[in-house]
């Protein structure tokens, strides 16, 4: 069984500053992490993902996360908010073995950025 | 390439009448993925097809919704009869293969009155 708890439903910044989104999680099985991204009315969008390489990964935008195994945290940051950044973030933990490929998302971190 | 495609965008029914949900996965995309997306909360799995098999259904309830992806590649989710509480956004999603990265479709909302 998995499971992501993501430790804030929202976060409020202002334009130029940075952005912590925090994602724990458990997975029984070595684990596919993954960031989504909803703005409104928009279908979710790929921020990043982690499979097995670099702990340190980087996806579009700006935004980078980092896979700590001995935290099982995946806490998604940019060193600067932009106000198109204001969405919804989700993320999504795929246990990678026991054959069933079940994606968990987390409930969401709402970001909020002021001018 | 195109994306995932879903229609309608929006539904509209009354409580106790079916409705339909279609999904066209991106080209050659093998794992195929229903969600059912509540205000304010993440997807929620319903139900995940490799190929044309359903392999991951035990959060669909199966006493009103089904679920169909004849030949393996679109993709149909029912529900009969529809009741307020599933008054949500349906998303669809795709993928090469299971676990790997997840494409989703715009979604279908549902408001059951």
């Amino acid at each position: 069984a998995q499971s992501v708890t993501q430790l804030d439903s929202h976060v409020s910044v202002s334009e130029g500053t940075p952005v912590l989104l925090r994602c724990n999680y458990s997975s029984s099985y070595s684990p596919s992490l993954f960031w989504y991204v909803q703005h409104p009315n928009k279908g979710l969008q790929l921020l990043l993902k982690y499979t097995s390489a670099a702990t340190l990964v980087k996806g579009i935008n700006g935004f980078e996360a980092e896979f700590k195994k001995s935290e099982t945290s995946f806490h998604l940051t940019k060193p600067s908010a932009h106000m198109s950044d204001a969405a919804e973030y989700f993320c999504v933990v795929i246990p990678r073995g026991g054959g069933s490929y079940i994606p968990t998302f987390g409930r969401g971190t709402s970001l909020i950025v002021h001018p | 390439e195109a994306g995932v495609v879903q229609s309608p965008r929006y539904k509209i029914i009354e409580k106790k009448q079916p409705v339909a949900f279609w999904c066209n996965p991106i080209s050659g995309h093998n794992t195929l993925y229903w969600y059912l997306q509540n205000l304010g909360q993440g997807p929620e799995l319903l139900i995940r097809y490799e190929n044309e098999e359903a392999v991951d259904d035990s959060q669909l309830p199966k006493d009103r919704f089904s679920a169909e992806r004849l030949k393996g590649v679109d993709s149909t989710l029912k529900i009969q009869p529809a009741e307020l509480g599933d008054s949500a956004v349906y998303l669809c999603a795709s993928s090469l293969q299971g676990g790997e990265t997840q494409y989703f479709g715009p979604g279908t909302r549902l408001l059951v009155l």
